[in-house]
């Protein structure tokens, strides 16, 4: 079954990085589009920006360019998701979530478990 | 940029009831390019509608979607226990996808 399998929870200073990854199976890694998706302790859902697993492009929302950075390694079959300079605001749940047809306008399904970031002095 | 909102903010309905959540776009969406999402507390979001009224693989039909342009709805015929959680829509058809900001469905 298709099933994405995120890293474990991650403690970070303000200023610092942190690199998410998201590993897929049981399906074709290359065949499926990869979202990023946020969610701030108890705030609805925010979306981060798309990555396509095939050639590595990628499209950010303003709100993020130039500090998230998503890329992927098609031999581990797993998507990554960098984000730099962070703040307080950053604390949040990180999910990834593919693709649910083979389109780059497709919604989002399955995701993964998802990541809690906290970002704390 | 597409924004969506969604009412009510909060919804209180007792098993059994018919809940009716709306989902209203800032700009026309092409119905092609809607979908309703469920996530209940601890849990990534799951996809239960998309192309608007289309259930994903394994949705009961209790679950139905309908609405064009700027007015979406989701419709629960019959609400069982397992249903009660937040609900969110979201446009996936131009950049950036954005998502409601969620209707909470609790137990009246």
């Amino acid at each position: 079954q298709v099933q994405l399998v995120q890293s474990g929870a991650e403690v970070k200073k303000p200023g610092a990085s942190v690199k998410v990854s998201c590993k897929a199976s049981g399906y074709t890694f290359t065949s499926y589009y990869m979202h990023w998706v946020r969610q701030a302790p108890g705030q609805g859902l925010e979306w981060m920006g798309i990555v396509n697993p095939s050639g590595g492009g990628t499209t950010y929302p303003q709100k993020f360019q130039g500090r998230v950075t998503m890329t992927r390694d098609t031999s581990t079959s797993t998507v990554y998701m960098e984000l730099n300079s962070l703040r307080s605001e950053d604390t949040a749940v990180y999910y990834c979530a593919r693709g649910y047809g083979a389109g780059s306008y497709d919604p989002f399904d399955p995701w993964g478990q998802g990541t809690l970031v906290t970002v704390s002095s | 940029e597409i924004v969506l909102t969604q009412s009510p903010g909060t919804l209180s309905l007792s098993p059994g009831e018919r809940a009716t959540l709306s989902c209203r776009a800032s700009q026309s969406v092409s119905s092609t390019y809607l979908a309703w999402y469920q996530q209940k507390p601890g849990q990534a979001p799951r996809l239960l509608i998309y192309g608007a009224s289309s259930r994903a693989t394994g949705i009961p039909d209790r679950f139905s979607g309908s609405g064009s342009g700027t007015d979406f709805t989701l419709t629960i015929s019959r609400l069982e226990p397992e249903d009660f959680a937040m609900y969110y829509c979201q446009q996936y058809g131009s950049s950036p996808r954005a998502f409601g900001q969620g209707t909470k469905l609790e137990i009246k």
